[in-house]
């Protein structure tokens, strides 16, 4: 199984909002709602921001949204910040496939 | 608190065995599907097993299929990947994560574990 095609990096400045994509197929993103996105910082171990598509658990801030469209997921960062600096990584749990992993920078 | 702590990372020859631990501990394993995750290093995120929550049903990547075996232990609330005839593509970071809703909420510290002569 191939991984989901990300944007290798997305930069934007501070107070901005960035939106990563992430693309699949009709057998894992298009077809279920079980889509993830994690943010790592480096040397450290993933972190959970959406889960099910647009749903944010407990503690992580409203700035991260998570959306669909067809083959395509979407993670928003509004009102950027320097501490999101990191990757961020989408992953469909129907075929068990993470992204391809997105650089974010903030300028 | 939640705690998900790992063991077991080495560096280990061509060929050779290893088995990673990771000790749960703040949420109620032995409901949960655990997941072994790995990222070689400047790569990506891969899957690369899952368990039930009461150890009936076991699935892995095709690459580690035959060679990895994962397992648990819900009266000590651990996990296991028991890693066998280890080669170059199997140096990565491994990480344990539980299963929420089709997404993994809660991860381990990482283990490196490093193939290599």
């Amino acid at each position: 199984q191939s991984a989901l095609t990300q944007p290798a990096s997305v930069s934007g400045s501070p107070g901005q909002s960035i939106t990563i994509s992430c693309t699949g197929t009709s057998s894992d993103i298009g077809g279920y709602n079980y889509v993830s996105w994690y943010q790592q910082h480096p040397g450290k171990a993933p972190k959970l921001m959406i889960y099910m598509v647009t749903n944010r658990p407990s503690g992580v801030s409203n700035r991260f949204s998570g959306s669909k469209s067809g083959n395509t997921a979407a993670l928003t960062i509004s009102g950027l910040q320097a501490e999101d600096e990191a990757d961020y990584s989408c992953y469909s749990h129907a075929t068990k496939v993470f992204g391809t992993g997105t650089k974010v920078t903030v300028l | 608190e939640v705690q998900v702590v790992g063991s077991g990372g080495d560096l280990v020859q061509p060929g050779g065995s290893l088995r990673l631990s990771c000790a749960d501990s703040g949420f109620t394993f032995s409901n949960s599907w655990m997941s072994w995750v790995r990222q070689a290093p400047g790569k990506g995120l891969e899957w690369v097993a899952n368990i039930k929550a009461d150890g009936s049903e076991k699935y892995y990547v095709k690459s580690v299929e035959g060679r990895f075996t994962v397992s648990r232990d819900n009266t000590k609330n651990s996990l296991y990947l028991q890693m066998n005839s280890l080669g170059a593509e199997d140096t990565a970071t491994y990480y344990c994560g539980r299963e929420f809703y089709g997404a993994y909420d809660y991860w381990g510290q990482g283990m490196l574990v490093t193939v290599s002569s």
